[in-house]
């Protein structure tokens, strides 16, 4: 089956502590993004990637840092400098560059203790 | 210029009727207009897809009207059904642009 896979499912994460979702892919797309959904908000963007070894900044991007050392994997890591990162975080590919339909993997909710 | 606006933010209707959901946009270069679903707990998934060039799209139940002039465009969703109960997003997009613009959401309550 292809498809995005998203984990863990929930993760929980300590004062001061960093974090990494993990990211994969295996539908052969080239574009790969991170979003941040808070409750009974729309999707804001943290990273995107069009290329393996190349990404960018999003609109959020402050506290959040990614890689693209694989064109299937597309890593995020919430730093301690994120200090409100309670949210729903969703990651999505899209073919080529056009960034048209995007294919959403079915998210992590990241909970701070 | 990047910002879609969508509303209303949510909506409740009796199983049967027609939830109209409406989106505006302000940068003519959008040529690609996707909706997508969102079941609590799951990631959005496409649902139907419009590009400028027609104003009216449907598949099975749900239909895209496109207002090109008016820069706006709206899903109806026929004959709801309490299993079309989700969040749904519009979203704009354009060619070699990367990014898509998403709006806010609107929350669907089908009463059964």
């Amino acid at each position: 089956d292809g498809g995005i896979t998203q984990s863990p499912k929930y993760l929980f994460r300590k004062e001061g502590q960093n974090v990494t979702l993990s990211c994969e892919q295996n539908l052969n797309h080239d574009a790969m993004y991170w979003y941040r959904q808070d409750p009974g908000q729309g999707l804001r963007l943290i990273y995107y990637s069009q290329i393996v070894n190349d990404f960018q900044k999003g609109d959020i991007a402050e506290g959040y840092s990614v890689s693209r050392e694989k064109k299937e994997s597309f890593p995020l890591t919430v730093t301690s400098a994120q200090k409100n990162p309670t949210a729903f975080y969703l990651c999505a590919s899209s073919i080529g560059v056009s960034g048209e339909t995007q294919y959403f993997g079915p998210g992590t909710r990241l909970l701070v203790l | 210029q990047q910002q879609v606006k969508q509303s209303p933010q949510s909506l409740i209707v009796q199983k049967g009727g027609i939830p109209i959901i409406n989106c505006a946009y302000e940068n003519t270069a959008f040529d690609y207009f996707p909706w997508y679903q969102q079941f609590p707990g799951k990631g959005p998934a496409l649902l139907i897809a419009i590009r400028p060039d027609v104003s009216e799209k449907k598949e099975g139940r749900f239909t895209i009207s496109f207002n090109k002039s008016a820069k706006q465009f709206s899903l109806h969703i026929m004959d709801s059904q309490p299993g079309d109960s989700a969040t749904y997003f519009c979203a704009a997009s354009m060619r070699g642009g990367f990014k898509t613009i998403f709006g806010a959401g609107t929350r669907l309550f089908v009463k059964a």
